[in-house]
């Protein structure tokens, strides 16, 4: 069974401050990864979608890096902001395996 | 943007009853699929759907489910006989292309079964 684990489970930070989270996966048979950011109420928004080992990708304040050999993401907000605060999901496999998410509040 | 609309947004039944949730894929996307998350767990594949076909299913995705695409514009998700197990958040999604490709989702629907 595909088992895609997050971390940490939730993380709170000041407005202004910088944070990371990971996403670890199977390295065997990598496909592809995506990472979504995911508020209450909303659909997931996809972030990002990565399938070779040493991208990085960004998307203004976000980053994101992926090994798929070692089998982890990482990604990346510089500078937090309050409107940040939301559920970071990440999946991988073809028919997207989810993490459990990483939920980030960002305090004003 | 183009979305995937879902609807109802919340749908309360009772136990044993019969429950179609709808859904409006992004018009010129080929795959489609239905996600579950269960309050406090992961977000789980039920199906996707391809050329008017499930093309692939998990374990969740028993006897008591079924999709279908009536027309051209919607993917139903129907669930038979109702369990209070099956409250979730259901979430339909559609792609250009499967896996590399983006998904996008729509905003859900809750369902509550009592």
């Amino acid at each position: 069974i595909l088992n895609v684990e997050q971390s940490p489970q939730s993380l709170h930070v000041q407005e202004g401050d910088s944070t990371n989270f990971t996403c670890s996966f199977p390295s065997s048979n990598f496909y592809a990864l995506h990472w979504y950011r995911w508020e209450t109420a909303k659909s997931p928004e996809a972030l990002f979608v990565m399938t070779l080992n040493g991208d990085e990708k960004k998307k203004g304040q976000i980053s994101a890096t992926l090994n798929t050999k070692e089998g982890y993401s990482y990604l990346y907000i510089k500078g937090s902001q309050p409107e940040d605060s939301a559920t970071y999901l990440c999946a991988t496999s073809e028919k997207l395996v989810f993490g459990k998410g990483t939920k980030l509040t960002v305090n004003p | 943007e183009p979305e995937v609309t879902q609807t109802p947004s919340h749908q309360v039944t009772q136990m044993g009853q019969e429950v179609i949730l709808r859904c409006v894929p992004i018009s010129n996307h080929l795959y489609f699929y239905w996600y579950r998350q269960i309050l406090g767990q992961k977000v789980e594949f039920l199906v996707s759907f391809y050329n008017n076909e499930i093309s692939e299913k998990s374990e969740i995705f028993d006897d008591q489910f079924s999709v279908e695409r009536p027309d051209g514009s919607n993917f139903t998700l129907k669930i038979r006989s109702t369990k209070l197990e099956d409250s979730a958040m259901y979430f339909c999604a559609s792609s250009a292309q499967q896996g590399a490709g983006g998904y996008t989702f729509g905003s859900g629907t809750r369902l509550t079964v009592v």
